[in-house]
């Protein structure tokens, strides 16, 4: 079946700048998780969602990171006034439940000039 | 707080020798021990969990709560298995979000 889908696959944007990043879990799964692969930071978690439980909000680097999961299904992760060390790729993850395999999509990957 | 560890950031063997991925975690209660591995021009995935005790692709990782390891091994080494390797934690007091180790690349060379 199809796997988690994130779009745009690439973004450029300039400095200051609002962007939002989508992502489509695999259909059934309750539990969906952002993380940021970046050069310096290595593979750090952001935020997850678990049903209709409050998200677990203790990765996002600054209150310019926000994420929404509408339905309980698609993501969007958004960030505000971007700065250069923004730039990175950002994973999204999905799961049947936090005890099961995380599931990845190919990645956003977000450049800040 | 928990913390994984690879210490090599570069491991490079020849096709047909062995293998071994190291892995090192900071954790106190009872972790969840993983391995991921991103391919070439493909997303992460799953690889192995210590619960499951699977051997995949032939590769075996053993938890060993004393020295609070979690390396990657295998046997003889295959061209194919060059990849990015990323050791990885989670436990029951932090949800199942995964804590990542800064990952080792793996070269096969023929």
């Amino acid at each position: 079946g199809a796997g988690v889908s994130q779009s745009p696959s690439n973004k450029v944007t300039e400095k200051g700048k609002d962007v939002e990043l989508r992502c489509d879990p695999i259909s059934g799964h309750t539990a969906l998780y952002w993380y940021r692969q970046s050069l310096g930071q290595g593979l750090e978690f952001l935020i997850y969602f678990q049903g209709n439980s409050a998200p677990d909000k203790s990765g996002l680097p600054s209150d310019r990171f926000s994420a929404e999961r509408t339905g309980g299904s698609v993501s969007t992760l958004t960030i505000q006034r971007t700065q250069q060390e923004d730039s990175a790729v950002y994973l999204c993850a999905s799961s049947q439940g936090w005890v099961y395999e995380q599931y990845f999509g190919p990645g956003t990957r977000l450049t800040v000039t | 707080a928990q913390r994984v560890t690879q210490p090599e950031k570069l491991l490079s063997v020849f096709k047909g020798a062995p293998v071994e991925l190291k892995c090192n975690y900071s954790y106190s209660g009872s972790p969840e021990l993983f391995w991921y591995v991103q391919y070439s021009r493909q997303r992460l995935q799953l690889l192995l969990r210590h619960i499951s005790r699977e051997s995949i692709k032939g590769f075996t990782a053993d938890l060993n709560k004393g020295e609070t390891s979690f390396h990657l091994k295998k046997p003889f080494a295959q061209e194919e298995d060059s990849a990015m390797y990323y050791c990885a934690l989670s436990g029951e007091e932090y949800g199942n979000k995964l804590v990542f180790g800064a990952g080792t690349i793996l070269r096969v060379k023929s």
